[in-house]
């Protein structure tokens, strides 16, 4: 079975701009939730979107956005980036909504905002 | 409250050492307490976990010990290798689906 699948792994982008990661979750699983890993915050929640559906959102700005498609594929979106955006940004995908003890992470995409 | 803190920020050990890594949490809420392991360039990885209502949880070199009163959990790596050197994060999660609110990290290194 594959893993959680996250494109594209790395990605630099100028201040002002916006981007858009994806996520394929592991098959049959429906849930989808993003985290952003910095050394200086470590790992903060972003959001959590369960049948195309955001469940849940962390502490960030109105610039962080996601959705989830039918297919359980998600993607997450920030305009306007600042430099402060650099980050991992990780996902994460269960099987069910708060199955927290099944969570498997991707790789993550490396973000760099110059 | 919602932080998690972990210490110490580093740990070098030798091979066969025990390694010991301890978080402390605020929020009562938090019933469930997860280990994580991430190597460079990966996402992190389950490692073990508990629940509050048992004080111990083992597996295999891996120990999670936690003191509900205190408020306080540890990771303990029994008979430390090589390969166990990586970042450990420590987690806790309430019932607010599959949040979780890590620590900030422990870089292990295990010296051969």
């Amino acid at each position: 079975k594959a893993g959680v699948t996250q494109t594209p792994r790395y990605l630099i982008k100028t201040r002002g701009q916006q981007v858009t990661l994806s996520c394929s979750p592991i098959s049959g699983h429906r849930s989808v939730s993003w985290y952003q890993q910095t050394p200086g915050q470590g790992l903060q929640f972003l959001f959590e979107y369960f049948s195309e559906t955001q469940r849940n959102k962390g502490n960030f700005p109105g610039r962080f956005s996601g959705r989830q498609f039918s297919n359980s594929r998600s993607e997450m979106n920030v305009s306007t980036l600042e430099l402060g955006d650099s980050a991992l940004y990780l996902c994460a995908s269960s099987s069910d909504r708060g199955r927290r003890e099944k969570l498997f992470f991707g790789s993550g995409t490396q973000l760099s905002v110059l | 409250q919602q932080q998690v803190k972990q210490s110490p920020q580093s740990l070098i050990v030798q091979k066969g050492g025990i390694s010991i890594i301890n978080c402390a949490y605020e929020n009562t809420a938090f019933d469930y307490f997860p280990w994580y392991q991430q190597f460079p360039g990966k996402g992190p990885a389950l490692l073990i976990a508990i629940r509050p209502d048992v004080s111990e949880k083992k597996e295999g070199r891996f120990t999670i010990s936690f003191n509900k009163s205190a408020k306080q959990f540890s990771l303990h790596i029994m008979d430390s290798q090589p390969g166990d050197s990586a970042t450990y994060f420590c987690a806790a999660s309430g019932t607010s689906g599959s949040r979780l609110t890590f620590g900030e990290g422990t870089q292990l290194t295990v010296n051969p």
